[in-house]
């Protein structure tokens, strides 16, 4: 069984461009969400994706922006970037089971932005 | 809104002394609690979860047990290994609606020989 992984693993960004970061969730799994990881913090919840809709959002503004694709890997868009946007990235997936349903997390992309 | 707070680090011990993180959170409702591990240059993984009250949920000797009267999920092992240095997050995700994890801030763990 494949977990989730995440590409790229790092990437270098200016002031303004825009970046697609990517995610293949663990078989079976139709649900993925992103959360943000800035240095020495918790991840913060960006959105979820079920079955190829948003299914919820955090406090993000939108130019961070996402997709999910039929066979469920995921796509996390993020346009005019700030400094603030240097962080890690991270995806989990999931399939919906009730209360305490597990989100398995891939390795992260980690951005930095000049 | 809800919240989890958990108590600052670092957190450094001797190889096989008693480890206790605390956790606290602010729920409506009945949330889940979970704590997860992030190794060095990884991403999260699952140490273990609890649903409902006076659940334990219990995994590679770590423990934690919901407790609703005192909204706390403390983890604690009984003999810490070099290897369990990380960062270790508290979490929960609220009942019905989408699993949204809301997390801690982390407790970083130093565990030398």
């Amino acid at each position: 069984e494949t977990g989730v992984t995440q590409s790229p693993t790092h990437l270098i960004k200016t002031r303004g461009q825009q970046v697609t970061l990517r995610c293949s969730s663990q078989s079976g799994h139709n649900t993925v969400s992103w959360y943000q990881q800035a240095l020495g913090q918790g991840p913060q919840f960006i959105f979820q994706y079920y079955r190829e809709e948003e299914n919820g959002r955090g406090n993000f503004p939108p130019r961070f922006s996402g997709l999910q694709f039929p066979n469920y890997s995921s796509e996390l868009n993020v346009n005019a970037l700030e400094l603030d946007d240097s962080a890690l990235y991270l995806c989990a997936s999931s399939f919906p089971s009730g209360e305490g349903e597990t989100q398995y997390f891939g390795p992260g992309t980690r951005l930095l932005v000049l | 809104g809800d919240s989890v707070t958990q108590m600052e680090g670092p957190v450094t011990l001797s190889e096989e002394a008693f480890l206790t993180i605390n956790c606290t959170y602010t729920a409506t409702g009945y949330p889940s609690l979970f704590w997860y591990v992030q190794y060095p240059g990884e991403g999260l993984q699952l140490l273990l979860k609890a649903t409902k009250a006076d659940d334990k949920g219990s995994n590679k000797g770590f423990e934690a047990t919901y407790r609703k009267e005192t909204t706390s999920f403390h983890l604690e092992k009984g003999s810490v290994q070099v290897s369990d240095s990380a960062v270790y997050f508290c979490a929960l995700t609220r009942a019905g609606g989408y699993n949204k994890l809301i997390f801690g801030a982390g407790t970083r763990l130093a565990v030398h020989p």
